[in-house]
């Protein structure tokens, strides 16, 4: 296990095109988190799973976004006609959640993110 | 509302001088708090939080609950700490818990 995995690391689609992002977390982490970071900005929290469960959306996750992790291990996130204020970092990261006193729970390990750009 | 607040889009200093990369929140419980470091060319990863009272690289962080801060020091930086610095926030109870709430970053620049 080399830590989150992230693809592809660069996609660069034009304006009303689908996209869709796969991360694969650290195998024994039970929460998934997606992100969003544009330039000059710190991430943005998008959604996260516990396990299969999808238990947080933010309000920047707007109908055209879509996010699964259908069997609790690799998640995918989907875009649908996107537009060009779509164009950033889509960070992926993972953690032991719900686990007070573990060592390490709560700590988000990212991935190298995917890069979209909108044309 | 939670809010992470970093001051300081930039901060540059000499190799050997003391660094205070500050972080403001707010937030009415007992919030956790982390600091993550992203390098040039790497992804983001943990350097410190409050509950574990240690110090990595260098770098302490003491949460200050009078005055909301979580700043970053180090006594004397080093040109390899030159990174983006970003603090965060975590709720650790109620409907948000899962996630962490960032700070905008600081861009620290160890000069030789």
């Amino acid at each position: 296990d080399t830590g989150v995995s992230q693809n592809p690391r660069h996609k660069i689609t034009k304006r009303g095109q689908n996209v869709t992002f796969r991360c694969d977390p650290i195998s024994e982490h039970n929460r998934l988190y997606w992100y969003r970071q544009t330039l000059g900005q710190g991430p943005e929290f998008l959604t996260y799973f516990q396990n299969e469960a999808q238990l947080e959306k933010s309000r920047l996750l707007s109908d055209r976004f879509s996010a699964e992790r259908p069997k609790g291990s690799f998640s995918t996130l989907e875009i649908q006609r996107t537009e060009q204020g779509d164009s950033a970092m889509y960070l992926c990261a993972s953690s032991l959640g719900g686990l007070a006193g573990v060592t390490g729970a709560n700590v988000l390990t990212f991935g190298a993110g995917s890069r979209l750009t909108v044309l | 509302a939670q809010r992470v607040t970093q001051p300081e889009k930039l901060l540059s200093v000499f190799k050997g001088a003391p660094v205070e990369l500050k972080c403001n929140y707010s937030y009415s419980g007992s919030p956790e708090l982390f600091w993550y470091v992203q390098y040039s060319r790497q992804r983001l990863q943990l350097l410190l939080r409050h509950i574990s009272r240690e110090s990595i690289k260098g770098f302490t962080a003491d949460l200050n609950k009078g005055e909301t801060s979580f700043h970053l020091k180090k006594p004397f930086a080093q040109e390899e700490d030159s990174a983006m610095y970003y603090c965060a926030l975590r709720e650790p109870y109620g409907g948000s818990q899962g996630n962490l709430i960032f700070g905008k970053g600081t861009k620290l620049s160890v000069k030789p």
